[in-house]
């Protein structure tokens, strides 16, 4: 079936340690990509997103995720944590085919910083 | 800077109420959604509006409905609240196939 899976759903990583958050889809085509970050009790706020060019892209707070078609998959990562880090995260999708824009979501996952 | 705001952080309203949530963007987008976020559900689209005064049916519509009388702002309707429908409500809007950008969400709770 067609979906974005985000085979994690809690991570717990130490304040500095590096951080990947998982992201896979499963559709014909490559979709646009996107990574949002959700802090409790606010809304989403985009990171980072993929269009085409470039596969490993930048966003903000130090993340940065790299595109492989082979693998379909777009994970996200940081170098080094920090506590303010600690947020519910979400890989999303738009199909290109899509004629209205609408977000397909992953499950989200949840990381937790130990001091 | 991209702003999406909603009219309210937190509601609170009793049952057969008519309730509504309201949102604004400055960004000049085509694009603007309706989600509902429960835990354990995830984000869940009730409608989206891809032009003034156009509206689709997203996968949860039951019970709500929606409007769009000028591009920067698209309401939420709840006709009749129900306690079931206590949740936490975003907002967004976007250009066709861009990306999506939130407001701050509204804390809706039907007692």
């Amino acid at each position: 079936a067609q979906s974005v899976t985000q085979p994690d759903i809690h991570i717990t990583v130490s304040e500095g340690a590096s951080l990947e958050l998982r992201c896979n889809y499963s559709y014909g085509a490559t979709p646009y990509l996107f990574w949002y970050v959700q802090s409790p009790g606010q809304g989403l706020q985009l990171l980072l997103k993929y269009f085409s060019g470039d596969t490993l892209v930048q966003g903000i707070k130090g993340f940065e995720a790299e595109f492989k078609r082979s693998q379909s998959s777009f994970n996200l990562r940081k170098p080094s944590v920090h506590w303010s880090d600690a947020a519910e995260y979400f890989c999303a999708v738009v199909l290109i085919s899509s004629n209205t824009g609408k977000l397909i979501f992953g499950q989200g996952t949840t990381l937790q910083v130990k001091p | 800077d991209v702003k999406v705001t909603q009219s309210s952080r937190y509601l609170v309203k009793r049952t057969g109420e008519k309730v509504f949530l309201e949102c604004v963007q400055d960004m000049d987008h085509e694009n603007m959604f309706w989600y509902r976020q429960d835990p354990g559900l995830g984000l869940r689209l009730i409608y989206f509006s891809y032009d003034v005064k156009m509206k689709e049916k997203g996968d949860i519509p039951e019970g709500y409905s929606v409007s769009r009388e000028k591009k920067e702002r698209f309401s939420l309707i709840l006709e009749s609240a129900s306690t079931n429908q206590t949740s936490m409500y975003l907002c967004a809007s976007s250009f066709v196939r861009g990306a999506q950008y939130f407001g701050p969400g509204t804390r809706l709770t039907v007692t």
